[in-house]
């Protein structure tokens, strides 16, 4: 039953490190999202993509870039990771007209 | 104003207790209300969704909105450990999802 999933549970990283955290969903959704969940602040959109290759910035979209080369995948890109992104990454998709499906979070902690 | 107002608690119940998880929002014009729960360290899980005015059930779960007060609440009846969880509220324009509008979370623990 496997949905949406997420290369790493738990990452730890170095400042200025550059980092990838991988998303894929088996559900043939157009529509996939990035968040981050940090206390206090709730989920906040960091980017989103409605398409292979296309994409919108979300709320938040300052130290990271995505990439989506196939449907299934979208990758969050840390250039240069800085311990202000310490947090919780949760990846979600949906099709145009459902609700998010999400994938269990990576942990990141930059030191 | 912010756009959603959620009591992030934490919220302690007796197991059996009726919970009653709550968000008030300001924007008339969203059409579909959500509540996530999301375990410890897991990503948030789709709980129930309505679209509409009025109460939706299922099983011991009850999501209610009210348009008019800019209200929705999520009942838990005959709560239970496992129900222990933070959940979230969200909601949105039909056909937008990249515009939902997230709740904090509130912080529930059901206690045996």
């Amino acid at each position: 039953d496997v949905k949406v999933t997420q290369s790493s549970r738990y990452l730890v990283k170095r400042t200025g490190e550059k980092v990838f955290l991988e998303c894929v969903q088996d559900m043939d959704h157009e529509n996939m999202f990035w968040y981050r969940q940090d206390p206090g602040l709730g989920l906040r959109l960091i980017y989103f993509s409605y398409d292979v290759k296309m994409k919108e910035k979300g709320d938040i979209p300052e130290g990271y870039s995505v990439s989506r080369e196939k449907k299934e995948r979208f990758s969050l890109i840390l250039e240069s990771a800085s311990t202000n992104q310490t947090s919780m990454y949760l990846c979600a998709s949906s099709s145009p007209q459902s609700l998010l499906d999400f994938g269990p979070g990576t942990r990141l902690t930059v030191t | 104003q912010k756009e959603v107002e959620q009591d992030p608690g934490p919220l302690s119940v007796p197991e059996g207790a009726i919970v009653s998880l709550n968000c008030t929002y300001s924007n008339s014009a969203f059409q579909y209300f959500m509540w996530y729960r999301q375990y410890s360290r897991k990503g948030p899980d789709l709980l129930m969704y309505t679209y509409s005015s009025g109460n939706k059930e299922d099983g011991r779960f009850t999501a209610q909105v009210d348009k008019s007060s800019k209200y929705i609440s999520l009942f838990i009846r005959d709560s239970q450990p496992s129900d222990s969880a933070t959940y979230l509220c969200a909601m949105g324009l039909v056909g937008n999802n990249r515009k939902l509008i997230w709740g904090l979370g509130t912080s529930l623990a059901v206690n045996p």
